[in-house]
């Protein structure tokens, strides 16, 4: 059974357009994160969310907005998407991102949806 | 403000030798924890050893093994009879405690050579 899966795995669309991608998690999972990296593997933190709470967002640009209808999944959906948003995009959880045990923070990833904005 | 850093973009190992790949660190908390992922060419990222900065044991985990330096802020990570599966894109990771911001360096590609 896949732990966090993420849809589609590739995406190529225009700039423009409107994309979303979706991560789902059956670990029971209290807090998921939204990662970007870049075309130099730079990984970095784009939002959180803890209990469908948003805990987290970096300086993101507005048109990128997560939701979370439940614990259990975190989408992100991407508006007038532009050159610069390629990049593969990771969905991770983690058991609790405030917990007093080491093994609450360990966070499992999902495969990736590699974007590719044309 | 949290940083991570690993000065080392590419390094190589021979197959069954030893390799450490460094990493420092720079934050102004006192509890934090300090992670190893690795990204093999498949694209998954997988949770590779971890560290509470409280321990002063350095973990270990079968051939991987750290060796954590709190003063220095430094804490690197060195693999032990070096196997081709090895080969992969590896990211330190800190995060301080009680929040969610996971701070990642910038990897480090190991080559394993046959």
């Amino acid at each position: 059974d896949t732990a966090v899966s993420q849809t589609p795995k590739y995406l190529v669309t225009q700039m423009g357009n409107d994309k979303s991608i979706k991560c789902e998690q059956n670990l029971g999972h209290d807090t998921m994160y939204w990662y970007k990296q870049d075309s130099k593997k730079f990984l970095k933190i784009m939002f959180s969310y803890n209990n469908k709470e948003l805990i987290i967002n970096e300086t993101v640009p507005n048109r990128f907005s997560p939701k979370s209808p439940d614990k259990a999944h975190l989408n992100l959906h991407i508006n007038s998407l532009e050159l610069g948003d390629s990049a593969v995009y990771f969905c991770a959880s983690s058991q609790d991102g405030t917990g007093v045990y080491l093994y609450t923070y360990e966070q499992y990833f999902g495969p990736g949806t590699r974007l590719t904005v044309t | 403000a949290q940083t991570v850093t690993q000065s080392q973009p590419e390094m190589s190992v021979q197959e069954a030798e030893t390799v450490t790949l460094s990493c420092t660190y720079d934050t102004s908390e006192s509890d934090y924890y300090l992670f190893w992922y690795k990204q093999p060419p498949s694209r998954q990222m997988i949770l590779v050893i971890r560290q509470e900065a409280y321990k002063q044991q350095n973990a270990t985990e079968n051939r991987f093994s750290v060796n954590f330096q709190k003063a220095a802020k430094s804490f690197s990570l060195k693999i032990s009879d070096s196997q081709l599966g090895d080969a992969a894109m590896y990211f330190c990771a800190s995060l301080t405690s009680g929040t969610y911001k996971y701070i990642f360096g910038t990897g480090t590609r190991l080559k394993v050579l046959a």
